[in-house]
């Protein structure tokens, strides 16, 4: 079975320092897609990333960096210089490479940014 | 835009009765998922299609159902509907199938069902 835990619930931040989303998962397959998504206010899922088992490297994209390590399955999100519009629920999700394409996500974690 | 949508937006029924929800993927997109998003049992994978065929099926309950059509926009079915349905119901389209085996999936907008 495939587990995504997301420990931090709700995070608040002032604006322009960094912060760090935690993801850790759960999974038997040795090829495994991971994912994070956005979902701020208005509601819609924006996809940020994929990275796959056999890949970890490091990426970052801007303001954002992610880091992969599967000695601790872990695959953590960081903000750098956080802005109010980051504020949002971020969602990290699980694909398993055996199991068709169904995404399974975390709980969330509702981050906030203030001025 | 993630180019996929859906309708309605928001959708307000008692229970007992029976919705329909759309959806509309992306172009050339030839799987559909469907997503359940409630308060208590968070973001729940409910069903796939590929190419009109079910591919995949999650916790979905049996008064759901889905269908994918010929030209490729899917309808979720809930039916005998009860207060715990009330939730935001996602469609999501990816490219599986062309060429690139597990594509990331980019999500409707979504339809916030009520049921009173």
């Amino acid at each position: 079975a495939q587990k995504v835990t997301q420990a931090q619930t709700e995070i608040s931040v002032v604006e322009k320092e960094d912060v760090t989303l935690d993801c850790v998962y759960e999974t038997r397959d040795t090829t495994y897609y991971l994912f994070w998504y956005k979902q701020p206010p208005s509601g819609e899922l924006v996809f940020l990333i994929r990275r796959n088992s056999f890949d970890e490297q490091n990426e970052i994209s801007g303001r954002y960096s992610w880091n992969f390590q599967k000695s601790t399955s872990s695959f953590n999100f960081t903000i750098t210089a956080s802005q109010v519009v980051d504020s949002a629920v971020y969602f990290c999700a699980l694909m398993m490479g055996t199991s068709g394409s169904r995404l399974t996500f975390g709980e969330g974690t509702q981050l906030t940014v203030n001025p | 835009d993630s180019g996929v949508t859906q309708t309605p937006k928001h959708l307000i029924t008692a229970t007992g009765q029976r919705v329909t929800l759309r959806c509309s993927p992306r172009s050339g997109d030839l799987s559909v998922y469907w997503y359940q998003q409630s308060l208590d049992q968070g973001l729940q994978f409910l069903i796939q299609y590929y190419n009109g065929e079910e591919r995949a099926k999650g916790n979905i309950l049996e008064r759901f159902s889905a269908q994918q059509f010929p030209d490729l926009h899917s309808e979720l079915n809930l039916s005998s509907l009860e207060l715990g349905d009330s939730a935001l119901y996602f469609c999501a389209s990816s490219g599986l199938g062309r060429g690139a085996a597990y594509n990331e999936q980019f999500f409707g907008p979504g339809t916030r069902l009520t049921v009173l």
